[in-house]
C-alpha cells in the first residue's frame, strides 16, 4: 500500500522558516519524481516545485524560487522542502507528491503551514 | 505560462445523471493533461492522464478527452461519491505546470 506522510507544518512568523518532510512507502522511491504542491485556504492547487529521482534535476515556480529549497533522501525514502523568508501568502496546505514522470500519483495527506 | 480555465465553476447535477466539465488551456497542451478529484478534508486523486488514460483503479464512468486547448471530463451516471472538486491539469509546459480553478461538482 502507498503511503506518503507529510509533517513539519506549523505557525511561523513572516520572515521565518520551517522545514517540512515527507516519508514515503509503497513504491519504488529511488525511480519516483516527487514534487511539492499547495493549497491555499479555499483556493485552488499551485505546484511549487519538483525533484527528480536522482535529484539531479530540479525546479521552482516563480512564487517560491530562490526562498524554498527541495531535496530528498533516497536511503531514507524522505522529501524535505526548506522554507525560509516566509511571507503571509504562503500560509497554505503543503502537499508532497509522488509520481512517474510528470504525472502526480501519490499524494499525501498534507501538513498546514500559517505564515501570521 | 499556460493559464486553464475551467468551466462551469458549479455544476448541480442528480445521482445517475452524466454530466461534462470542461477545462481550456491558453496554450496548446498537447495531450499533456490531467485531471484530479478532491473531496473536502482529502488530497487530490488522479482520475485521468494523457487527456483519456483513467488512472490505476479508477471506475469506466469517469472518461477524458480533448487534445490541443479543449478537454472536458465525463462522469457518466453519477453517484453520491462522485460530487466534488475537480482540477484539470497540464504538464506540457513543463515544468512550468497549472492548474485550472476547480468545478465544484453539487448535489442538485
Amino acid at each position: 500500500e502507498v503511503q506518503v506522510v507529510e509533517s513539519g507544518g506549523n505557525l511561523a512568523q513572516p520572515g521565518g522558516s520551517l522545514r517540512l518532510s515527507c516519508a514515503a512507502s509503497g513504491f519504488t522511491f529511488t525511480s519516483h519524481s516527487m514534487n511539492w504542491v499547495r493549497q491555499a485556504p479555499g483556493k485552488g492547487l499551485e505546484w511549487i516545485s519538483y525533484i527528480s529521482g536522482s535529484s539531479s534535476t530540479i525546479y521552482y515556480g516563480d512564487s517560491v524560487k530562490g526562498r524554498f529549497t527541495i531535496s530528498r533522501d533516497n536511503a531514507k525514502k524522505s522529501l524535505y522542502l526548506q522554507m525560509n523568508s516566509l511571507r503571509a501568502e504562503d500560509t497554505a496546505v503543503y502537499y508532497c507528491v509522488g509520481g512517474s514522470g510528470r504525472l502526480f500519483e501519490y499524494w499525501g495527506q498534507g501538513t498546514l503551514v500559517t505564515v501570521s | 505560462e499556460t493559464v486553464m480555465t475551467q468551466s462551469p465553476v458549479t455544476l448541480s447535477a442528480s445521482p445517475g445523471e452524466s454530466v461534462t466539465l470542461s477545462c481550456r488551456a491558453s496554450q496548446s497542451a498537447s495531450s499533456n493533461m490531467a485531471w484530479y478529484q478532491q473531496k473536502p478534508g482529502q488530497a487530490p486523486r488522479l482520475l485521468i492522464y494523457g487527456a483519456s488514460t483513467r488512472a490505476t483503479g479508477i471506475p469506466a464512468r469517469f472518461s477524458g478527452s480533448g487534445s490541443g486547448t479543449e478537454f472536458t471530463l465525463t462522469i457518466s451516471s453519477l453517484l453520491s461519491e462522485d460530487f466534488a472538486v475537480y482540477y484539470c491539469q497540464q504538464y506540457n509546459n513543463w515544468p512550468a505546470i497549472t492548474f485550472g480553478q476547480g468545478t465544484k461538482l453539487e448535489i442538485k
